[in-house]
């Protein structure tokens, strides 16, 4: 079947270190693959996508790259925030599914000053 | 513009009860997805509406849950007969869904569901 595994949380930071959140997919077709982040308090917001092999998205200094042959599109960032506190949703979409996503369970980041 | 807007925003019931909730989609956005959000299933896909297409329900957890879309925009998700299990968070999220379908979800901010 479809599913996501990301690594469990929380994960505690100081400011300005380099964070890294694994996220590794199966899919039985080619998935398109999302970062999803929730602020404390807040809805789900789309943090970046990446629809093909090899491609890199990209925002608010959060980059992640869609690896086939490994099947993966960790999530990193260079230097964290405390702003950037709040639970990091990987997950996927197949066209042939009704256009659904399919999320990992979630990682949260806890960025201390 | 407006982005997707839920109601209620929180909602107690009693068990037994009966429960509507609502979602307006994003203008134009012909796609409209819900989804739930609890602590021991995480984020779980429960119907897709596309256009006037039949719905995909393939994720409702069982026969007590129903959903229907009105003139392809406005969206009730109902919950028969709520059970505790059923207490959760239900998002609701649309997309334009162009060709390609890898278009961006918007989701709303959700209806917190407590059942006692």
């Amino acid at each position: 079947g479809n599913s996501v595994t990301q690594m469990e949380g929380p994960v505690t930071l100081s400011e300005e270190a380099f964070l890294t959140i694994n996220c590794t997919y199966t899919a039985t077709g080619y998935p398109s693959l999302f970062w999803y982040v929730q602020y404390p308090g807040e809805g789900l917001q789309l943090l970046l996508k990446a629809t093909k092999a090899d491609d890199k998205g990209s925002n608010k200094g959060f980059e992640a790259t869609y690896r086939k042959e490994t099947t993966s599109f960790h999530l990193e960032k260079g230097s964290v925030q405390v702003s950037d506190s709040a639970v990091y949703f990987c997950a996927l979409l197949l066209m042939d599914s009704s256009y659904k996503l399919i999320f990992g369970s979630g990682t949260r980041l806890l960025v201390r000053p | 513009g407006a982005g997707v807007s839920q109601s209620p925003s929180n909602k107690v019931t009693e068990k037994g009860k009966d429960v509507e909730l609502r979602c307006d989609p994003i203008s134009g956005h012909t796609a409209l997805y819900w989804y739930r959000q609890s602590l021991g299933q995480g984020l779980e896909f429960l119907i897709y509406f596309q256009g006037n297409s039949a719905p995909d329900k393939s994720g409702l957890p069982s026969d007590r849950f129903s959903a229907e879309r009105t003139g392809g925009s406005v969206s009730t998700l109902t919950i028969q007969r709520t059970q505790q299990e059923d207490s959760a968070v239900y998002l609701c999220a649309s997309s334009a869904n162009r060709e390609g379908g890898t278009d961006t979800q918007y989701f709303g901010p959700g209806t917190r569901l407590t059942v006692l």
